[in-house]
């Protein structure tokens, strides 16, 4: 059955502290692996995309990693700032288009 | 100013009652999508569409309906037959199949009185 696991489900840390998110999936036939950002009462906005060749893909402070082998990934933000108190969600395509969402990680950034 | 637009951002149904779900995008996207949002669960696709005039169910189609009459509109009805409305409901939109990244519209949040 195509899965994806996110881990932990809420997180809180301080301003400018840095942290990590993880992403677990059992998909097959794997096409690419997205991280969304998604506000509270809003819609995803896409931060990065990774295909089955690539390791590691930035955007700004957010830094996605990619473990074929092992079916894992993670999302790592630096120096978190007020504004990155959001959902992040781990999307995971099969090849065809079908996607697979994890049910989130919910971040909360405190000062 | 390009993008998907949801309306309304609020919308109350009541017992009984058919409601629908406005999504329209400006990006020339042939895809459009119907996602349901619960708490603590992932996206579930409801319905899609991958060019106009077809569309197909998703994962939960049960008690939704749709129609694709036009390349920048998918409306969304909630009927009568779901017993459990009370969500929030994404749209999305993807230019074509592959690794093309959907965009999402800002989400309707459905509430039963």
């Amino acid at each position: 059955k195509n899965q994806v696991e996110q881990s932990p489900q809420s997180l809180i840390i301080l301003e400018g502290k840095n942290c990590t998110l993880q992403c677990n999936y059992t998909v097959s036939p794997f096409s690419n692996l997205r991280w969304y950002k998604q506000d509270t009462g809003r819609g995803p906005v896409s931060l990065t995309i990774m295909t089955f060749s690539e390791n590691t893909k930035s955007n700004g402070r957010y830094t996605a990693t990619l473990d074929a082998d092992t079916k894992q990934s993670s999302l790592h933000i630096t120096a978190s700032q007020l504004s990155d108190s959001a959902s992040y969600i781990c999307v995971v395509s099969v090849w065809g288009g079908k996607l697979i969402f994890g049910q989130g990680t919910e971040l909360s950034v405190k000062p | 100013d390009g993008g998907i637009t949801q309306s309304p951002k609020y919308l109350f149904r009541k017992e009984g009652q058919n409601v629908t779900l406005s999504c329209e995008q400006n990006l020339n996207h042939d895809a459009m999508y119907w996602y349901r949002q619960d708490p603590g669960q992932g996206l579930r696709l409801i319905y899609y569409s991958q060019i106009v005039n077809d569309f197909q169910k998703g994962d939960i189609a049960e008690g939704y309906s749709v129609s694709r009459e036009k390349k920048e509109s998918f409306p969304l009805t909630v009927t009568s037959a779901q017993k459990n409305p009370t969500a929030f409901y994404l749209c999305a939109s993807r230019s074509r199949q592959g690794a093309e990244t959907q965009y999402f519209g800002p989400g309707t949040r459905l509430l039963v009185l």
